[in-house]
């Protein structure tokens, strides 16, 4: 069976220190890959996707950037945190095409507070 | 662009019937999707509609109407557990891969 892995699950930063979280799946070649921000009390705001390594888009040209080193790996990073940064990060997996590209797994999450 | 929007609270009584909407906007379409998130979790997948009609999944049932951009979700026989939010979400039809959700629909439960 598939299992998606996510660290930290809690985090308290300092505005302006660096970040990286860790996603990795188990059980599944080449899943499709996602970064959701998720304000409190707020929907789920897509900032990356990846169909594959080292391809990856962003839908949010801020100081976040993610990056896919090998398949079932994937890291979201900021070399400078701002406040605006807080929030509860999901990783995501899917399938990579067909109907189960419609379905996705959730890792539990990390919650940044940046002060 | 594409957007989704879904009424941001619904109160129901416990053992009732509620339905939450949401309708899209979209390039393309490659069905519509819903989840469930319990305060502090991560959202888990409830159910797909690629095409018209029903379907139903023990107490959930989920509706699409391509024609109208339409869906919802239906939860019978209403348990405290319920309480929760509910997330519509699509493929982006200009990029397969991309999926976006709806801002989310909170559900209180009462007794």
């Amino acid at each position: 069976s598939q299992t998606i892995h996510q660290w930290p699950a809690t985090l308290v930063q300092p505005v302006g220190s660096p970040l990286s979280l860790e996603c990795t799946v188990e059980g599944t070649s080449n899943p499709n890959l996602y970064w959701y921000r998720q304000a409190a009390g707020r929907g789920l705001q897509l900032l990356f996707y990846s169909i594959g390594i080292d391809q990856i888009s962003s839908e949010v040209p801020q100081n976040l950037s993610a990056s896919r080193p090998q398949d079932r790996q994937f890291i979201l990073s900021s070399k400078k945190l701002l406040l605006s940064d807080s929030g509860f990060y999901l990783c995501a997996w899917s399938m990579g095409q067909n109907s189960g590209a419609n379905v996705l797994t959730f890792g539990a999450g990390s919650r940044l507070t940046v002060l | 662009g594409q957007s989704l929007e879904q009424p941001s609270e619904v109160t129901a009584v416990e053992g009732a019937i509620v339905q939450i909407n949401c309708t899209y906007q979209t390039s393309g379409f490659y069905g519509l999707s819903w989840y469930q998130q319990h305060d502090g979790g991560a959202p888990t997948f409830l159910s797909y509609n690629a095409l018209d009609g029903l379907e139903e999944t023990g107490r959930f049932s989920s509706f699409l109407s391509r024609s109208d951009s339409y869906g919802y979700l239906l939860l019978q026989e209403l348990q405290m557990k319920d309480s929760a939010s509910y997330f519509c979400a699509v493929r982006d039809g200009g990029s397969a891969s991309k999926i976006i959700f709806g801002s989310g629909t909170r559900l209180s439960i009462r007794p």
